[in-house]
């Protein structure tokens, strides 16, 4: 238990719907992270947010779109997907974004089907 | 890109040493080495991480080189669940700060 909690688990969702992802922390950490991690391939950072404030985005698709509401959540609106799109998504959070204390916690991850 | 070097695979047997390097030539001097694991279906799990001193925590212990070029990760006795990939990071820099970029990671496979 690494205290990033990650919902729903498991989605499958057809190339037409509208899902969310939730990441939740209470860590007290400033900087929380997306990552897709595909089959056989690196984890790929997708958005960084640092006091709720975006602050990283890696070329994402528009059909990812996150949100931070607050320091303790961050979500990932899903819509139109692609099949190629499936894979593991993982959230993490760092105390901050820069400095010593920057290691990350993740999530467990929601792993995604696009049928 | 990421900016280290791992070997793809390692085996090691149970009660050993598991020694994982990792090269970063192109580090920088304030640029951290990270160490995580991913255990299959799981979220990748922070180990330790260093500047260039050795450093030392409950799970492995952490050996950079002088030249801060390499490091070795070492779970001093290796068990089955210490089976899965370990990423060895190093945080790239850009306008937004440092960001931890994953490479392939060593696949270590801890046997009985």
């Amino acid at each position: 238990e690494t205290g990033v909690t990650q919902t729903p688990r498991h989605l499958v969702m057809g190339m037409t719907n509208k899902k969310s992802l939730k990441c939740e922390q209470h860590l007290g950490h400033n900087a929380m992270y997306w990552y897709k991690q595909s089959a056989k391939k690196p984890l790929e950072l997708m958005f960084v947010y640092s006091l709720e404030e975006r602050v990283e985005n890696n070329s994402v698709p528009s059909r990812f779109s996150p949100e931070c509401p607050n320091s303790s959540h961050l979500f990932l609106h899903l819509h139109t997907l692609q099949p190629e799109d499936s894979a593991l998504y993982l959230c993490a959070s760092s105390q901050e974004l820069v400095g010593r204390n920057t290691e990350a916690f993740f999530g467990q991850g929601t792993r995604l089907t696009v049928v | 890109d990421a900016k280290t070097t791992q070997p793809p695979s390692m085996d090691c047997a149970e009660g050993r040493a598991a020694n994982l390097p990792c090269n970063h030539s192109t580090i920088s001097g304030n640029e951290y080495v990270y160490w995580y694991r991913q255990i299959h279906s799981q979220g990748p799990q922070y180990i330790i991480h260093g500047l260039k001193n050795n450093e030392t925590n409950e799970m492995a212990s952490l050996i950079i080189t002088e030249d801060r070029k390499s490091s070795t990760l070492i779970l001093p006795h290796a068990t089955l669940r210490d089976t899965a990939v370990y990423y060895c990071v190093v945080r790239e820099r850009n306008n937004a700060g440092n960001m931890l970029t994953f490479g392939g990671g060593t696949r270590l496979m801890v046997k009985p």
